[in-house]
């Protein structure tokens, strides 16, 4: 089954301080294309880091990365230097080259900042 | 500015009124695709479209349709809206639809069905 977990429904986090979201996925493919989306109160969804199956080097993007570790299918993203602008749901999420039309989502964690 | 439009917004209507939602994109996608969010079920595909004049069915396509005539466009469209329908509705779209191309949502549209 292709499948996105995300374990943590809820993080609070100190201004300026890094926080770690986790990610594990599930999938048959060899090739497959994971992202990071943010979804703030406001209800949009906003894409913010790629990496591919085949890529060697963890994806970067600001203060975002994503710590890519293939042989245990997780892919946590880091954001460094947190904000209070940072407060908003996460979703991890998944398009197996098999089933590239559709995105897989993760039931996704609620990040808070606090000042 | 590359985007994702979707209008209307916010839409309050009732039972049964037929209605659209409007989607479109700058970014010269082939593939778009509508989702609907609701609390404890995630993201769910509605229908998609791999190309204009090609449009398939996702996970939950009861309900709705779609047509893709232009390539920019593609709107969603509730015949006889119902209740159930009620939720957060996002377009996305993307360069070829494949694993590795990053699918960018609209804003999202807030329907509520009484």
């Amino acid at each position: 089954a292709q499948k996105i977990t995300q374990t943590q429904p809820g993080m609070f986090v100190q201004e300026k301080e890094a926080v770690t979201l986790d990610c594990t996925y599930d999938t048959s493919d060899q090739s497959y294309g994971l992202f990071w989306y943010k979804q703030p109160s406001s209800g949009e969804m906003i894409f913010l880091i790629y990496q591919g199956s085949y890529d060697e080097q963890n994806a970067t993007e600001g203060r975002y990365s994503l710590n890519f570790q293939k042989a245990r299918k997780s892919a946590n993203l880091v954001i460094s230097a947190s904000q209070l602008g940072d407060s908003a749901m996460y979703f991890c999420a998944m398009i197996p080259y098999s089933s590239a039309s559709k995105i897989i989502f993760g039931s996704g964690t609620r990040l808070s900042i606090r000042p | 500015e590359a985007q994702v439009t979707q209008n209307p917004r916010y839409l309050i209507t009732v039972t049964g009124k037929k209605l659209t939602v409007t989607c479109s994109q700058n970014m010269n996608h082939e593939y778009m695709s509508w989702y609907r969010q609701d609390p404890g079920l995630g993201l769910r595909q509605i229908y998609y479209s791999m190309n204009v004049e090609v449009t398939d069915k996702g996970d939950v396509p009861e309900g709705y349709k779609v047509s893709r005539k232009e390539k920019r466009n593609f709107p969603l469209i509730l015949e006889s809206p119902s209740p159930n329908q009620t939720s957060l509705y996002f377009c996305a779209s993307s360069l070829f639809g494949g694993s590795t191309d990053t699918q960018y949502f609209g804003p999202g549209t807030r329907l509520t069905v009484l």
